[in-house]
């Protein structure tokens, strides 16, 4: 099975500040990469498919990139209602695997 | 409006069986594969597995933890899902998510809120 390691597994930031989560495929996976938000007692919602795309209605400051087997997603300006729990999730084999997520609090 | 709603979580014993349901509307449910995908307390997504639509064929595919004693179905008339859980583990502790697979490749484009599953003595 592919292995997506992210990193930090948290990190504490100010509203307003840029903030990168990084995530690293065992393998080669194409730009079959997406990630997601959770916040507490709910389900994910989608924010990045295929690397890049931004899913509609997700805010323009959530991006993403990378290809092959590092991704970045990347909040320009955090703001309080995106402290959360972030995930990648590879989709290139059929065995489909997320990394560890990435929780982002208030410092 | 897109709609997942899960039902049939529960107690059950280790070795025990359960069977959850997926009640989905606002969007044409037989053109989309579904997946389930647990988070343990405290911990991280697993996937468990997907069902594809009737063009090709309503075969399944599962992550290893679950191969063979987990079955997942559905019923296109009904608009459901279901995931049939047998010989249950401490480990399968989860709340479960039934999620929609986008029309594209592949991503989870909605989710349920999640029902959980205590597998204990």
């Amino acid at each position: 099975d592919i292995q997506m390691t992210q990193s930090p597994s948290s990190l504490s930031a100010s509203v307003g500040d840029r903030v990168t989560i990084t995530c690293r495929a065992s393998q080669s996976i194409s730009r079959y990469l997406n990630w997601y938000q959770q916040k507490p007692g709910k389900g994910p919602k989608l924010l990045i498919y295929a690397a890049s795309s931004l899913q509609s209605g997700v805010p323009s400051r959530f991006s993403g990139s990378g290809s092959g087997t590092d991704f970045t997603l990347t909040i320009s300006s955090v703001q309080p209602e995106d402290f959360a729990t972030y995930y990648c999730q590879q989709s290139h084999s059929t065995i489909l695997t997320f990394g560890g997520g990435t929780k982002v609090e208030i410092k | 409006e897109v709609q997942l709603v899960e039902s049939g979580g529960g107690l059950v014993q280790p070795g025990g069986s359960l069977r959850l349901s997926c009640a989905a509307s606002g969007f044409t449910f037989s053109d989309h594969y579904m997946d389930w995908v647990r988070q343990a307390p405290g911990k991280g997504l697993e996937w468990v597995g997907r069902i594809r639509k009737k063009a090709n064929s309503y075969t399944t595919d599962y992550a290893a933890s679950v191969k063979g004693r987990f079955t997942i179905s559905r019923d296109d008339s009904k608009n459901s899902l279901f995931v049939h859980m047998n010989s249950l583990k401490t480990e399968d502790t989860a709340v479960y998510y039934c999620v929609r697979v986008s029309s594209g490749w592949y991503w989870f484009d909605y989710w349920g809120q999640g029902t959980l599953v205590t597998v204990s003595s």
